[in-house]
């Protein structure tokens, strides 16, 4: 079946270092993908996307890398900040699927000063 | 230009009781998706709605469960007779109207449903 998860439910990084976040999907045909930031008590906040004719893509300290070889995704996030801190969620979608989100299960940033 | 919004912020109800719970797209976006979260955990998708239309219903529980999505006014996302099981955090989400597949949907701050 089709699933979208994450490898470590937990990172702590200390200020200023890089973060990275992992994901692994199972569909491949799965042709988009996105990842969103949820701070608690919060709805799910887009950062950055990708589609499958990608392998990367830059915003402003983020970067996110798309192996589709072995159906891998991650979230680079440059100088992390206490601000960063927040649960990141990994989603995919397929053109048959529609227009929903495929979400996987999250890892929780702590940014420690 | 406001967000994706959503009411009640916090609805508490006792087991039996019916929730009822609005979203309001982004401005010009005709494509409504609700989603339950569990704490700990990610988003499930429950039901994907176009303006009288229910597109994909493939999320939703069979029984107790149901949305619409009017001509006029909000999505609503209707749960008869709560049960404990049905506490969680509800989120809609909309994209626009030109874009029915492989786009970022925006998100709403969400219902927390407490069953007591």
């Amino acid at each position: 079946g089709e699933s979208v998860g994450l490898h470590l439910p937990t990172l702590s990084v200390q200020e200023g270092d890089n973060s990275i976040i992992n994901c692994a999907y199972s569909n491949s045909a799965s042709d988009y993908f996105i990842w969103y930031k949820q701070e608690s008590g919060k709805g799910p906040q887009f950062i950055i996307d990708i589609r499958s004719n990608m392998d990367k893509r830059q915003g402003q300290r983020v970067t996110v890398l798309l192996n589709k070889t072995v159906k891998h995704l991650s979230l680079q996030i440059a100088a992390t900040q206490p601000g960063d801190s927040a649960v990141y969620f990994c989603a995919e979608n397929n053109y048959n699927q529609g227009g929903k989100l495929i979400f996987g299960q999250g890892t929780e940033l702590s940014v420690k000063p | 230009n406001a967000g994706v919004m959503q009411n009640p912020r916090h609805l508490v109800r006792r087991r039996g009781q019916e929730a009822r719970l609005r979203c309001s797209p982004m401005k010009g976006h005709s494509h409504v998706y609700w989603y339950r979260q569990l704490p700990e955990e990610g988003l499930k998708f429950m039901v994907y709605l176009q303006k009288e239309n229910i597109i994909d219903e493939s999320g939703m529980p069979k029984e107790r469960f149901s949305a619409e999505f009017p001509k006029e006014g909000p999505s609503i996302l209707r749960i008869q007779q709560v049960v404990r099981g049905d506490s969680a955090a509800y989120f809609c989400a909309s994209s626009p109207s030109s874009q029915a597949t492989n786009e970022k949907l925006f998100f709403g701050s969400g219902t927390q449903l407490s069953v007591l």
